[in-house]
C-alpha cells in the first residue's frame, strides 16, 4: 500500500538553527514528489517537485533533495517567517493523485 | 502567474441551504481540484476534472456537487450539508493531471473556510 511519512511532526528553532524535515514514502511507481509550505488559514504554496533520486532543488534558505525512499527539505538559519506547516505529496503512476503526508509544524522563534 | 483564486474566503450555511463555492484560473491548465481540509489535517482529494471531465471522485457524498463550465472555471455546488462537512475547501490546478505532461505540480487557491451550522 503506498504510504508518505512526515517526521517530525512538530520543531521548533531558535532563529539561525539549521535543520531537516524528513519525507519518507513506499510507493510503487514514483512520478514526483512535491514539497510545499502552508501558513494557517490558507492554501499550500507550491515549493519544489523533485523527480529522480539525486536531484536537489533550492530557493533562498531551502533545499530539498530526494532519494529512492524519502525526500528532505533543509532549512538552513531559518527566520520567523519559515514558520508554517510543511507538507510533502507523492505522484504515482498508478494512481493520478496526490498522497500528502500529515506534514511537519515548524515554528522558528527570534 | 501561478494564481488560483476562489470565492467567497468565508461561508456559514445552514443544513438546510444550498450554496457555491467558485474556483479560477488563468494558467491555461487543463485539471482543477477540489480538496477538503480539516484542521491539523493534510488535503484529502474529493474531485478531479481533466479537461472538463470528470476523472476522480472520490466516493464524496452526494450532497458535494462539482461543475467545471470550462478550463478556467470550478465550482462545488453544496446541499444539505452537515456539521462535519465544516472545513477548508481547497482548489488546485495544474497543467494536466494525465501521463506525458511536462509538469505535475499543483497550485492552491486561498481556500474557501465553510462552516456549517
Amino acid at each position: 500500500e503506498d504510504q508518505v511519512t512526515q517526521s517530525p511532526e512538530a520543531l521548533r528553532l531558535q532563529e539561525g538553527e539549521s535543520s531537516s524535515l524528513n519525507c519518507s514514502y513506499t510507493v510503487s511507481g514514483l512520478r514526483g514528489l512535491f514539497w510545499y509550505r502552508q501558513d494557517p488559514g490558507k492554501g499550500p504554496e507550491f515549493l519544489f517537485t523533485l523527480y529522480s533520486a539525486g536531484e536537489e532543488k533550492e530557493k533562498e534558505r531551502l533545499k530539498a533533495t530526494l532519494t529512492k525512499k524519502e525526500s528532505f527539505l533543509h532549512i538552513t538559519a531559518p527566520k520567523p517567517e519559515d514558520s508554517a506547516t510543511y507538507l510533502c505529496a507523492v505522484l504515482t503512476y498508478n494512481f493520478n493523485k496526490f498522497y500528502f503526508g500529515s506534514g511537519t509544524k515548524l515554528n522558528v522563534k527570534p | 502567474d501561478t494564481e488560483v483564486t476562489q470565492t467567497p474566503k468565508h461561508l456559514v450555511m445552514g443544513m438546510t441551504n444550498k450554496k457555491s463555492l467558485k474556483c479560477e484560473q488563468h494558467m491555461g491548465h487543463r485539471a482543477m481540484y477540489w480538496y477538503k481540509q480539516k484542521a491539523k489535517k493534510p488535503p484529502e482529494l474529493m474531485f478531479v476534472y481533466s479537461y472538463e471531465k470528470l476523472s476522480i471522485n472520490e466516493s464524496v457524498p452526494s450532497r458535494f456537487s462539482p461543475e467545471c463550465p470550462n478550463s478556467s472555471l470550478l465550482n462545488l455546488h453544496l446541499h444539505a450539508l452537515q456539521p462535519e462537512d465544516s472545513a477548508l475547501y481547497l482548489c488546485a490546478s495544474s497543467q494536466e493531471s494525465s501521463l506525458g505532461a511536462s509538469s505535475y505540480e499543483q497550485y492552491f487557491g486561498p481556500g474557501t473556510r465553510l462552516t456549517v451550522t
